[in-house]
């Protein structure tokens, strides 16, 4: 199993382009998350999906789309990019059933700057 | 507003030498607590989950404890391997987690 996969590893984007972060889980997972990580402030949601079909935002989300595109794939655009958006950004996934809060496992994360 | 708090920043300590971190918190519903592992350039590494105060969790040289208001992540005769970024992610009654900032450990061997 492969577990939590994201593409690209690396990316560096001009101020004003549009790119698409790609993430898939193969732990047949019903949930499935967006954070950034930034210096000194820890993991920060963007959005999420509780189920195939929803998303939701989550803390921080503006700036950002996502789309559910089945269970196992989870994307998150940025239309127009700035350089606040300069950061690491991680997907990660996790079972959720009867209300009883589960782990979320992690991907490797997308190193993404903006200049 | 709930928040996670985890001390110290950073911890150094010799190989062997044991210590323990802190995540403490502000509750309105705790429904479950989670304790990861970072290293430099990769994703967190799931460790433990505690859910109700008094439980505990082991693996290797790591326990994981749980109060009404803090957790702690007992380290025993730490290794150089166990260098890493500790975090802990608490969530309360809307199903998000909220992290803390991390503690950053190094052993020294």
């Amino acid at each position: 199993n492969a577990g939590v996969t994201q593409t690209p590893k690396f990316q560096v984007l001009k101020t004003g382009q549009s790119m698409t972060l790609q993430c898939a889980q193969d732990m047949n997972h019903n949930s499935m998350y967006w954070y950034r990580q930034d210096p000194g402030m820890g993991l920060r949601l963007i959005y999420y999906s509780a189920s195939e079909g929803t998303t939701d935002k989550g803390e921080v989300p503006n700036g950002y789309n996502v789309s559910r595109l089945n269970k196992r794939e989870f994307s998150l655009r940025l239309e127009s990019a700035a350089p606040s958006q300069t950061s690491v950004y991680f997907c990660a996934s996790s079972e959720f059933a009867g209300g009883l809060i589960y782990e979320q496992y992690f991907g490797p994360g997308t190193r993404l700057t903006v200049t | 507003e709930d928040q996670v708090t985890q001390s110290p920043e950073a911890l150094r300590l010799q190989e062997g030498e044991s210590s323990s971190l802190n995540c403490s918190y502000t509750v309105s519903g705790l429904r479950g607590l989670f304790w990861y592992r970072q290293d430099p350039g990769k994703g967190p590494e799931f460790l433990f989950t505690l859910y109700s105060a008094g439980e505990e969790k082991e693996k290797e040289r790591l326990k994981a404890t749980l109060t009404k208001k803090e957790s702690f992540l007992h380290i025993t005769a730490p290794k150089p391997e166990d260098s890493a970024t500790y975090l802990c992610a608490v969530v309360f009654g809307n199903e998000k987690l909220t992290f803390g900032t991390g503690t950053r450990l190094t052993i020294i061997p």
